[in-house]
């Protein structure tokens, strides 16, 4: 079974500190996403990543930045933490090959920024 | 535009009883996939539907898709309290190997003994 895992499940941090939220998957999968979920609003996508230090912008790049050095390892960068940033970041991995299973989720990071 | 619209966004419901949830999409695609979301955790993949007409069931959960009406459906049968949850669609509309997904806004479900 793939596993997705994400570094903390709760994290409390103050306006303005940098922010690194950091995601890991063992199946050897191109391609990685980071989500952010907010109560009414769905899912929206940050960035992902295709391949290692491939990146594209999501629908909401702006305040957050990503690194992908190892494949199995895609990290979210709150630059400098604003309130508005207080969400559920969900991480999710999927390969070209498996496409067709669709993208396999980590358990989230609770953000709040206080 | 690419839009994945679900609804209904909010679904009470006694136990014992059947209900639809529909997912209608933007544009053509032939890949889809619904996914459970139990509060406060992530998301749990569900069904996987890759071609017209296929369905899928697992317990009292059915998906249908239909890719000329650009329609999904998740069917519930005879619900139970466990079923509880928010149900996410989401539609693969690029082939290519982003694997990138567009999701509906999602449908809590809640069932009421």
């Amino acid at each position: 079974d793939v596993k997705v895992t994400q570094s903390s499940r709760y994290l409390v941090k103050r306006t303005g500190e940098k922010v690194f939220l950091e995601c890991v998957q063992d199946m050897d999968h191109e391609n990685m996403f980071w989500y952010r979920q907010d109560p009414g609003l769905g899912l929206r996508l940050i960035y992902f990543s295709y391949d290692v230090k491939m990146k594209e912008k999501g629908d909401i790049p702006e305040g957050y930045s990503v690194s992908r050095e190892k494949k199995e390892r895609f990290s979210l960068i709150l630059e400098s933490a604003s309130t508005n940033q207080t969400s559920m970041y969900l991480c999710a991995s999927s390969s070209p090959s498996t496409n067709r299973k669709g993208q396999f989720f980590g358990p989230g990071t609770r953000l709040t920024v206080l | 535009e690419l839009k994945v619209e679900q609804n209904p966004l909010f679904l009470s419901m006694q136990e014992g009883k059947n209900y639809t949830i529909y997912c209608n999409y933007s544009t053509t695609s032939d890949r889809l996939y619904w996914y459970r979301q139990d509060p406060g955790k992530s998301l749990e993949s569900l069904f996987v539907l890759l071609s017209n007409g296929a369905v899928k069931q697992e317990g009292r959960l059915m998906a249908s898709l239909d890719t000329k009406a650009r329609l999904s459906t998740l069917h519930i049968t005879a619900a139970v309290h466990d079923l509880s949850a928010t149900y996410f669609c989401a539609v693969d509309f690029i082939s290519s190997n982003t694997g990138k997904l567009i999701f509906g806004q999602g449908t809590t479900l809640q069932v009421k003994p």
